[in-house]
């Protein structure tokens, strides 16, 4: 039972211009969220998180976005650059120590 | 500061054996978690170890167990081996013990049963 869904497996966007990715969950008890980064070879790294009781939250580049009526959180990234091609998991939590994950989004950032 | 370590990177078993994976978390974190991830799928949930005791376990069977030592280090063992647990298996460790906050990842072990 997936309860976390990033519909698009894959984004290619122009550098320069946002990049926006979108994630739904099913699961209205999850109450903290969080966006990672992989690279090819490497763990995925913490990019960005909010908390339930907030709407939106912004560091650098990117800015995450919080829907609770619609059960549905997105990623920004604005401007994107080459270094941002990666693939971008969302996750959520309701429980301790367990983070569930989407299937993840390819964003490839062309010149 | 080091990262998450995990050993070995590769591990290729025959069917029916024994895999044992390790992970070595950020110093000072005392949570580690694990997750495993098979071709075209998201990370899944394994397991979650703080102070040496097991605090949440994902949907996987009881042949999928582990343990953490002393110094916070971990092992994944998975025993009775099948195809479908070919997968890449990552570790990853948090400061903050109960709540979730951020997990950082090791580079992950590529289990491959044949």
């Amino acid at each position: 039972d997936q309860q976390v869904k990033q519909n698009s497996p894959s984004l290619s966007v122009q550098e320069g211009r946002i990049s926006i990715l979108n994630c739904d969950y099913t699961n209205s008890m999850f109450d903290y969220f969080l966006w990672y980064k992989k690279y090819p070879a490497e763990g995925p790294t913490f990019l960005i998180s909010i908390s339930s009781i907030k709407d939106k939250n912004e560091d650098g580049r990117f800015t995450v976005f919080l829907n609770k009526s619609a059960k549905h959180l997105s990623l920004h990234i604005v401007p994107s650059q080459p270094g941002d091609s990666a693939v971008y998991f969302c996750a959520a939590t309701d429980s301790w120590g367990k983070l569930q994950f989407g299937a993840g989004t390819q964003v490839v950032v062309t010149p | 500061e080091a990262g998450v370590t995990q050993s070995p990177t590769h591990l290729i078993k025959t069917r029916g054996q024994q895999a044992t994976l390790r992970c070595s978390p950020i110093s000072g974190h005392t949570s580690v978690y694990w997750y495993q991830q098979a071709l075209g799928l998201g990370l899944q949930f394994l397991l979650w170890y703080d102070e040496g005791e097991e605090r949440n376990r994902g949907n996987f069977p009881p042949r999928f167990s582990g343990r953490q030592f002393p110094n916070y280090s971990s092992e994944l063992n998975v025993n009775a081996l099948e195809l479908e647990d070919s997968a890449l298996y990552l570790c990853a460790s948090s400061l903050v013990q109960g709540r979730v906050y951020e997990q950082y990842f090791g580079p992950g072990t590529r289990l491959t049963v044949t």
